[in-house]
């Protein structure tokens, strides 16, 4: 079983849409979470850390279910611009960040 | 200034080859990690060191050697390059990996190999 999971998809939503993706990981020890976002031969950027109370930025909210052992990033009002790869990290202290594969975005017109 | 620099960006190789990628870190950092990003864009964690000192070794064949001569430098060094070993290595660092607020990594731009 992979460390971190997410489903690649491609999602494609039109501009203005809603969405939501969800992020596993199998490490009860994990101790801080991240969605890192990559554009198309950059490099991964960080785009939020995710609190256990859920945290908010703008139009993204990201979500965490230690229960579950699982996050989630939404975005609100989608825009053109956001149209990337959605990276996944999850970390135990004392090591490095694991990544899922990310799942992949495309918004349209 | 970028904050995680690494050189060169490109690098087109033939089998056999060493080679080495480059990386320096003007934030001040204590830890230093290389990744690798393959043709399915898995990100997964090679090296990291923190303070010149290795403290992740993940699975790596030991044809790949990190050296880091300070806490703001991390290059890497790779000998007999392999077809398979084409991919994006990406530098970065993190403030440390003991504590969580600590655990933001921020990646160089990515050098970008092809063995041939």
């Amino acid at each position: 079983r992979k460390e971190v999971e997410q489903d690649p998809g491609p999602f494609n939503v039109p501009e203005g849409a809603t969405v939501a993706f969800n992020c596993t990981y199998s490490n009860s020890a994990s101790q801080s979470f991240f969605w890192y976002r990559q554009d198309c031969r950059k490099e991964p950027k960080l785009l939020m850390s995710v609190y256990s109370s859920g945290n908010e930025d703008g139009r993204f909210t990201a979500q965490l279910n230690r229960a579950s052992q699982y996050i989630s990033l939404l975005i609100r009002d989608s825009k053109l611009s956001d149209s990337a790869t959605y990276l996944c990290a999850v970390n135990i202290a004392g090591y490095a960040l694991n990544f899922g594969k990310g799942t992949s975005l495309l918004v349209t017109p | 200034d970028t904050a995680v620099s690494q050189t060169p960006k490109y690098l087109v190789t033939q089998m056999g080859n060493d080679k080495s990628i480059k990386c320096e870190q003007n934030l001040g950092h204590d830890t230093m990690y290389w990744y690798k990003q393959d043709s399915k864009k898995f990100l997964k964690i090679m090296f990291s060191y923190n303070n010149k000192e290795l403290i992740i070794n993940e699975t790596v064949p030991n044809r790949f050697s990190p050296k880091s001569p300070d806490k703001a430098h991390l290059n890497l060094h790779i000998n007999s390059l392999e077809l398979g070993d084409s991919a994006v290595y990406f530098c970065a660092s993190s403030q440390s990996t003991g504590s969580l607020s600590g655990n933001t990594i921020y990646f160089g731009e990515g050098s970008w190999l092809t063995v041939v």
